[in-house]
């Protein structure tokens, strides 16, 4: 069975300083690994995903994740903060259960992020 | 907005009553999904419907009662809930189509307290 895994519940940054949010999976084939985000009262929000393409993947509102295969790890990071990427983000696997058509999500814990003036 | 939308966005019952959740979706997909998100636990998957059929059943208790009356409408009946049912209930669709990753897309949830 496919999991994530987010290695902090809470993660705390200054406006302007690089983020780092951490994940990690694990999965008996290649996966697809996505980053959610949700923030307050709203609905998740896709920021990215990987599907075997590039490793180096890039998101909306200037995020990306780097696909580590040698580490299990799909970590989200950003050059620099804003306030309006307080939210919650989660790691997210994808089961693709056969002859289904459709994708089976397996959610991480979430962190959340906050950001200081 | 998402073009998935959710209602009612609050709801508060007793152990006796009766409910419904409800979510509609406006882009045309053809598969439908409910989630809970409890406090510090994973989302959950609860069911799945494709193409009107219901395809996942995630061992969810029969007090939950999914209904997908066509592929834009989707409802989950409640009924003799417990408190530790309370939490946010996601709604999400998507396009059904095999070999690429077909985007979920989210509504704004409904936040259900049982009392």
């Amino acid at each position: 069975a496919q999991s994530v895994t987010q290695l902090d519940s809470h993660v705390s940054v200054s406006e302007g300083t690089p983020v780092l949010l951490r994940c990690n999976y694990s999965s008996s084939y290649s996966p697809s690994l996505f980053w959610y985000v949700q923030h307050p009262n709203k609905g998740l929000q896709l920021l990215l995903k990987y599907t075997s393409a590039a490793t180096l993947v890039k998101g909306i509102n200037g995020f990306e994740a780097e696909f580590k295969k040698s580490e299990t790890s799909f970590h989200l990071t950003k050059p620099s903060a804003h306030m309006s990427d307080a939210a919650e983000y989660f790691c997210v696997v994808s089961e693709n259960p056969m002859n289904t058509g459709f994708q089976k999500l397996v959610f991480g814990t979430g962190t959340r992020l906050l950001v200081s003036p | 907005e998402t073009g998935v939308t959710q209602t009612p966005r609050h709801l508060v019952m007793g152990m006796t009553n009766k409910k419904s959740l409800k979510c509609e979706q406006h882009l045309g997909h053809n598969a439908m999904y409910w989630y809970k998100q409890s406090a510090k636990k994973p989302l959950e998957l609860m069911f799945v419907y494709s193409l009107e059929e219901r395809v996942e059943n995630n061992s969810v208790p029969s007090r939950f009662s999914p209904e997908c009356p066509n592929s834009s409408h989707l409802f989950l009946h409640l009924h003799t809930l417990q408190p530790e049912d309370s939490a946010l209930y996601l709604c999400a669709s998507s396009l059904i189509a095999r070999g690429d990753y077909n985007e979920q897309f989210f509504g704004p949830g409904t936040r259900l307290t049982v009392l």
